[in-house]
């Protein structure tokens, strides 16, 4: 089993809709978790860090559930602009190795 | 500004080469990592470093090798025995125990293989 899997997507969805990603994590003895975003045949970009508490950022919401293991991100009101690759990564410490997911492909629709 | 430059952007090796990518920082991170992107993949780690001279292999670390003999840079080797080694390599930097563990990265170097 991967260490961190995501949602295989891709997710084709039109402007203004809402869309959820899931990722989860093997280890659970992580600590830190967190959303990026990568264009095409760019760098990652960090969206978000994910608290336990949940965390919003504008049109972005982040949640984190410890006991099924999951990270979730979801976007409202897609915009044109949204269309990427979203990772997710996890820490056990942050003295430890950063681990991604495969990534999970959007393309918002005109 | 501060940032991490990764150099050269794009490398045409032979097979059974040996090729160093740059990776350079001044950020003062302590933390630097390399991982490799293949297409439509996520990354995968090949080494990370989170102090100078000390580095830990990652989960595909066969046929490259590092060095972190300065705090600021962090070249990857790709040797002649990494099989397949085309594919879009990334260096990242991060500051550890500064709050969440966010990870900088460079722009990225893309090696052919011919």
């Amino acid at each position: 089993r991967k260490e961190v899997e995501q949602d295989p997507g891709p997710f084709n969805v039109p402007e203004g809709a809402t869309v959820a990603f899931n990722c989860t994590y093997s280890n659970s003895a992580s600590q830190s978790f967190f959303w990026y975003r990568q264009d095409c045949r760019k760098e990652p970009k960090l969206l978000m860090s994910v608290y336990s508490s949940g965390n919003e950022d504008g049109r972005f919401t982040a949640q984190l559930n410890r006991a099924s293991q999951y990270i979730s991100l979801l976007i409202r009101d897609s915009k044109l602009s949204d269309s990427a690759t979203y990772l997710c990564a996890v820490q056990k410490t942050s003295y430890d190795k950063v681990i991604f997911g495969p990534g999970t492909s959007l393309s918002v629709i005109p | 500004d501060g940032g991490i430059t990764q150099s050269p952007k794009y490398l045409f090796r032979k097979e059974g080469q040996n090729v160093t990518l740059s990776c350079e920082q001044n950020l003062n991170h302590d933390a630097m990592y390399w991982y490799r992107q293949d297409p439509g993949q996520g990354l995968r780690l090949i080494y990370y470093s989170q102090i100078v001279n000390d580095f830990q292999k990652g989960d595909i670390a066969e046929g490259y090798s590092v060095s972190r003999e300065k705090k600021e840079s962090f070249p990857l080797t790709v040797t002649s025995a990494q099989k397949n080694p085309t594919a879009f390599y990334l260096c990242a930097s991060s500051l550890p125990g500064a709050g969440a563990n966010v990870l900088t990265f460079g722009a990225g170097s893309r090696l052919t293989v011919l």
